[in-house]
């Protein structure tokens, strides 16, 4: 079935570093995979996908790739500030369904 | 920029009782789900509906749970006999397409207390 694990758990890294967030899964029929913001006690916020198709996408601060044979696509933020403090969760869908399977979940701290 | 939206904020009931929580997904979107967070826990998927039919549904989604779209606008989650351990965040979420992947937008949740 469907599953994806996600790392880390938590992440500190100093304003302005970079941060790295990867997930795995195990179903090669996975062809969608966004990245949702959760800051806390709102709402998921999609922030950026990715599709099968491609292997790199691109948005200001923020970048997935997607490697499909090794399974595995992460999410990357550069120049990392205050406001991208929140959780992070990596999600997947399989084929034609509709099921969003996501991650646990990453807390980003940016220490200013 | 049009929001998927939820009513109760939140929600307190007594173990036993029946709630039903609703949402107004985007108004051109054909997908609709509910899924559920527990408190610092992933979000975790409910149930998909389409054409006024539920198209998957989890292991969580048993007998309780119900899903009904009684109008061209509103989406709603009853469940019947609420449980402790049904304690959570409920988001509803709506996606505009039906055979390609398309992007799900999430409402701002309902926290439901059960006690």
């Amino acid at each position: 079935g469907e599953n994806v694990e996600q790392h880390p758990s938590t992440l500190s890294v100093q304003e302005g570093d970079s941060a790295v967030i990867k997930c795995t899964y195990s179903d090669s029929a996975s062809n969608y995979f966004p990245w949702y913001k959760q800051e806390l006690g709102k709402r998921p916020q999609l922030i950026i996908d990715i599709r099968s198709n491609v292997g790199e996408k691109k948005d200001q601060r923020i970048a997935v790739t997607l490697n499909k044979t090794a399974k595995h696509f992460s999410l990357h933020i550069t120049e990392t500030q205050p406001e991208d403090s929140a959780v992070y969760f990596c999600g997947l869908l399989r084929g034609y369904g509709n099921k969003l399977v996501f991650g646990a979940g990453t807390i980003l701290r940016v220490k200013s | 920029e049009p929001e998927v939206t939820q009513t109760p904020s939140h929600q307190v009931t007594q173990m036993g009782q029946e709630v039903i929580l609703r949402c107004v997904p985007i108004s051109n979107h054909l997908y609709f789900y509910w899924y559920r967070q527990i408190l610092g826990q992933k979000v975790e998927f409910l149930v998909s509906f389409y054409n006024n039919e539920i198209s998957e549904k989890s292991e969580i989604f048993d007998d309780q749970f119900s899903v009904e779209r009684p109008d061209g606008s509103n989406f709603t989650l009853k469940i019947r006999s609420t449980k402790l351990e049904d304690s959570a965040m409920y988001f509803c979420a709506s996606s505009e397409g039906t055979y390609y992947p398309y992007e799900q937008y999430f409402g701002p949740g309902t926290r439901l207390t059960v006690t």
